[in-house]
């Protein structure tokens, strides 16, 4: 079945830098887009990033464009998320998830979670 | 942007009952839409994509319909399960936004 793992998740100071990990398996992680979402305590989803199967497109939403940089490793099918500058309404549950094989990506499988706290 | 907006913000509604979520997309993002519920403390799970793609597993009391800006989630007899926040999803476009999401509360 479908697995994503994410770690990397902790606390700390605005300004610095996190580096997220999701370990995907239970499928062939070459063929799909995948994406980082997150979700501020007792808010609701918001998409961050998203990376293309082969690794050559990626896209950014607004507030995290020139911060954050997503990444893919297709030979230990992982996935990561860089995070500098980090600010405190960075400060959130990020879920890695599964996309399609398309053009057009939607969340078909997501993960468990890793949370991010920044403050000082 | 493409802003994405539900309604209602809250619902409640009791076992048996037929509930509707609306999704309205700020300009036209037909058949581009997916639906997720996510349960307290749990990770979202995917519903429906493309509009009334329902996906493998996912009871037959929910449904998905609408065109353009519009669209509806339905679930047709609600069950004690189905209480969770509901969240909608354009895949027409960069960047991805979602709804803010529907609170379906037991009456």
């Amino acid at each position: 079945q479908v697995l994503l793992v994410e770690s990397g998740g902790g606390v700390v100071q605005p300004g610095t830098s996190l580096r997220l990990s999701c370990a995907a398996s239970g499928f062939n992680f070459n063929n799909d887009g995948m994406h980082w979402v997150r979700q501020a305590p007792g808010k609701g989803l918001e998409w961050v990033a998203t990376i293309s199967n082969g690794g050559r497109d990626t896209y950014y939403a607004g507030s995290v464009r020139g911060r954050f940089t997503i990444s893919r490793d297709n030979s230990k099918s992982t996935l990561f998320l860089q995070m500098d500058s980090l600010r405190p309404e960075d400060s959130a549950v990020y879920y890695c998830a599964r996309g399609t094989m398309f053009d057009r990506q939607y969340f078909t499988y997501w993960g468990q979670g890793t949370l991010v706290t920044v403050s000082s | 942007d493409i802003q994405m907006t539900q309604s209602p913000s809250t619902l409640s509604a009791s076992v048996g009952d037929r509930v509707t979520i609306t999704c309205r997309a700020s300009q036209s993002v037909s058949p581009w839409l997916a639906w997720y519920q996510q349960k307290a403390g749990k990770a979202p799970k995917l519903l429906i994509s493309e509009t009334s793609t329902l996906e493998s597993g996912v009871p037959s009391r929910f449904s998905g319909s609408g065109s353009g800006t519009e669209f509806t989630l339905t679930i047709s007899s609600l069950q004690s399960d189905d209480f969770a926040t509901y969240y909608c999803q354009h895949h027409n476009s960069y960047p991805i936004t979602l709804g803010q999401g529907t609170r379906l509360e037991i009456k």
